[in-house]
């Protein structure tokens, strides 16, 4: 039972670069989430997407796209990469609609290094 | 958004110790969650604890809404408790407000 799935764990990227981070989950989650944890801070939302077919923006969304392949893939992508988006990247699904009544469950993370 | 402060920000514990971690947040929620970052940067859910108490082997949180805040409580810690302790509450449907976190180090 993976849970959820994130490829790659690390990379690094020079300035200007652009890549994709890959994430699926097997748990038939219809809600999936990406967001970028920095030293000494919280998690913050970047996008999420509450079902195939939608997604929406969350607190910290510029320079950042996502697609929703289908049910269990969820990717985020950096068009042209910056080292402010040095950080570790986490995807999270949780089932039905949203969060409400619904834990969520992360992957391991991408450690992202913008040189 | 929810407002959300954790305290302390770091708890060193010896081996065999109780402790009590807290949660404050700014607004009525719907939902909260306690999470566990392990050393290796794993993120594992705790507890889905909106209201009331709950326990999980030798932890345990409890969740007064009408007060705005939650407890989380390790009982006889041991040094694989060690990590960052993170609360996250729900602002809207879809939307969690994470803490800061409280970084508890245990020691044998």
């Amino acid at each position: 039972n993976a849970g959820v799935t994130q490829t790659p764990k690390f990379q690094v990227l020079k300035t200007g670069q652009s890549m994709t981070l890959q994430c699926a989950q097997d748990m038939n989650h219809n809600s999936m989430y990406w967001y970028r944890q920095d030293p000494g801070m919280g998690l913050r939302l970047i996008y999420y997407s509450a079902s195939e077919g939608t997604t929406d923006k969350g607190e910290v969304p510029n320079g950042y796209n996502v697609s929703r392949l289908n049910k269990r893939e969820f990717s985020l992508r950096l068009e042209s990469a910056a080292p402010s988006q040095t950080s570790v990247y986490f995807c999270a699904s949780s089932g039905g609609l949203g969060i409400i009544n619904q834990p969520q469950h992360f992957g391991d993370g991408t450690r992202l290094s913008i040189l | 958004g929810i407002q959300v402060e954790q305290s302390p920000p770091d708890l060193i514990l010896q081996e065999g110790a109780n402790s009590t971690l807290r949660c404050n947040f700014s607004d009525s929620v719907n939902n909260l969650q306690w999470f566990h970052q392990n050393p290796w940067g794993q993120l594992i859910n705790l507890f889905y604890i909106p209201s009331g108490t709950k326990q999980n082997g030798r932890l345990s949180a409890t969740t007064v809404a009408t007060e705005r805040y939650s407890l989380l409580y390790i009982s006889s810690s041991q040094t694989t408790d060690s990590g960052v302790y993170f609360c996250a509450v729900a602002y809207n449907d879809y939307k969690l407000s994470f803490g800061a976190g409280t970084t508890v180090t245990v020691r044998a």
